[in-house]
């Protein structure tokens, strides 16, 4: 299933610099699209979405850029802090499917104090 | 914060047997949905469930596996007879409403570890 790709397996950034966590689709048919964070041994934890309407949106620290044209969706942090280390993962729906979430594979952020 | 809670946390079966996995989700969420993560790949979806009755699954969901909720607060994954390519974590979560009356978060438990032997 290569519809959600996270190319990035890792990334590492230095505390309160910027991270920006990166995601790709293929189906221009998807139409609302999530960032989860995910700490070892616990599940998924709903972070920010934005619908295929919008190309941004922000809550605080954690700003969501959709890119139609080119099906990129993008996570920016900032400033990112120690705690923000976690897998992040994008997620994304098709409307005419209902209400499955198709994941990426996920990155693992890293933030350096 | 109401969060939805998962039991086990880790589940060790041996192959052909059957493991009932165990969820409350959020007490006013609605839907309710298994996904499963094997080592390495990514999270993938199972199934969804509202009203009693399976509203949607994937290709993965076969006979093999069904879902119910037995009561107001638990909502259950059987696998009848586990394979050893079952292992993988699973997770439930519940979302207050779907696509496309709105757009749906949806809430994830910590997960049940199930190996296979």
């Amino acid at each position: 299933d290569q519809q959600v790709k996270q190319n990035s397996p890792s990334l590492s950034v230095q505390e309160g610099r910027i991270s920006i966590l990166n995601c790709d689709y293929t189906n221009s048919m998807f139409d609302y699209f999530l960032w989860y964070k995910k700490y070892p041994a616990e599940g998924p934890t709903f972070l920010i979405s934005i619908s295929s309407i919008k190309d941004k949106n922000e809550d605080g620290r954690f700003t969501v850029f959709l890119n139609k044209s080119a099906k990129h969706l993008s996570l920016h942090i900032v400033p990112s802090q120690p705690g923000d280390s976690a897998v992040y993962f994008c997620a994304v729906r098709e409307e005419t499917s209902g209400s499955r979430l198709t994941f990426g594979e996920g990155t693992q952020l890293t933030v350096n104090p | 914060e109401p969060e939805v809670t998962q039991t086990p946390s880790h589940q060790v079966t041996q192959m052909g047997q059957e493991v009932i996995l165990r969820c409350v989700p959020i007490s006013n969420h609605l839907y309710f949905y298994w996904y499963r993560q094997i080592l390495g790949q990514k999270v993938e979806f199972l199934v969804s469930f509202y009203n009693n009755e399976i509203s949607e699954k994937s290709e993965i969901f076969d006979d093999q596996f069904s879902v119910e909720r037995p009561d107001g607060s638990n909502f259950t994954l059987k696998i009848r007879s586990t394979k050893l390519e079952d292992s993988a974590m699973y997770f439930c979560a519940s979302s207050h409403d779907r696509a496309p009356v709105s757009y749906n978060e949806q809430f994830f438990g910590p997960g049940t570890r199930l190996t296979v032997l």
